[in-house]
């Protein structure tokens, strides 16, 4: 079954400290990945995907993560947390029934970081 | 350009009403998604709708909820004689194409928070 696990329901970071949210996933054949991050009573804001090519993919805010196919992993990083970042972060996975051609996206539960001054 | 819209943003029903919740795609954008996000969960895909077509409405309760995207107008998505399981945000996002001829992304609109009393 194709899935997405967020391990940690919560990430606490000091500001000014790197920090990771980290994203497993379970699909068949090649994942295209996706982070969005949601600011209380808000919407989905879209971070970075990974579709295909380099491993480390660059998104919004100073965010990064890494593409890793052998731990099938996406994990969030950034290399210097503000207290702006606080908020919940979910990793999703394009479906990938009907060879992925409907777009749907399989979010894990999501992950709530909190960065402290 | 205006992102995705969604009304209302809070909506109180009593058991057994109807909900009539409404998504005005991106502009240009005729493929659209709805998600449900129950409290402490991720969000889970519901319904994928092109204009005047249902495509995959696999994650959709066999009861009591249904969907249309016509020609002209929002996406609705209604629920029959709700029920306080109903409570939830309700999210829509769009996308230009179907995503599997494109690395496009979904992006979604600031959702719909049911409280069902």
């Amino acid at each position: 079954a194709q899935s997405v696990a967020q391990p940690e329901d919560q990430v606490n970071v000091a500001e000014g400290n790197p920090l990771t949210v980290k994203c497993t996933y379970s699909v068949s054949g090649n994942p295209y990945l996706f982070w969005y991050v949601q600011y209380p009573n808000r919407g989905l804001q879209f971070l970075l995907k990974y579709i295909t090519g380099d491993n480390l993919v660059k998104g919004s805010y100073g965010f990064e993560a890494e593409f890793n196919k052998s731990q099938t992993s996406f994990h969030l990083k950034k290399p210097s947390a503000l207290v702006s970042d606080s908020a919940l972060y979910f990793c999703a996975v394009r479906d990938m029934r009907y060879g992925g051609s409907q777009g749907n996206l399989i979010f894990g539960k999501g992950t709530k970081l909190s960065v402290k001054p | 350009n205006a992102g995705v819209m969604q009304n209302p943003r809070h909506l109180v029903r009593r058991r057994g009403q109807e909900a009539r919740l409404r998504c005005s795609p991106m502009k240009g954008h005729s493929h659209v998604y709805w998600y449900r996000q129950l409290p402490e969960e991720g969000l889970k895909f519901m319904v994928y709708l092109q204009k005047e077509n249902i495509i995959d409405e696999s994650g959709m309760p066999k009861e009591r909820f249904s969907a249309e995207f016509p020609k002209e107008g929002p996406s609705i998505l209604r629920i029959q004689q709700v029920v306080r399981g109903d409570s939830a945000a309700y999210f829509c996002a769009s996308s230009p194409r179907r995503l599997a001829e494109t690395q496009e992304t979904q992006y979604f609109g600031p959702g719909t928070r049911l409280l069902v009393l």
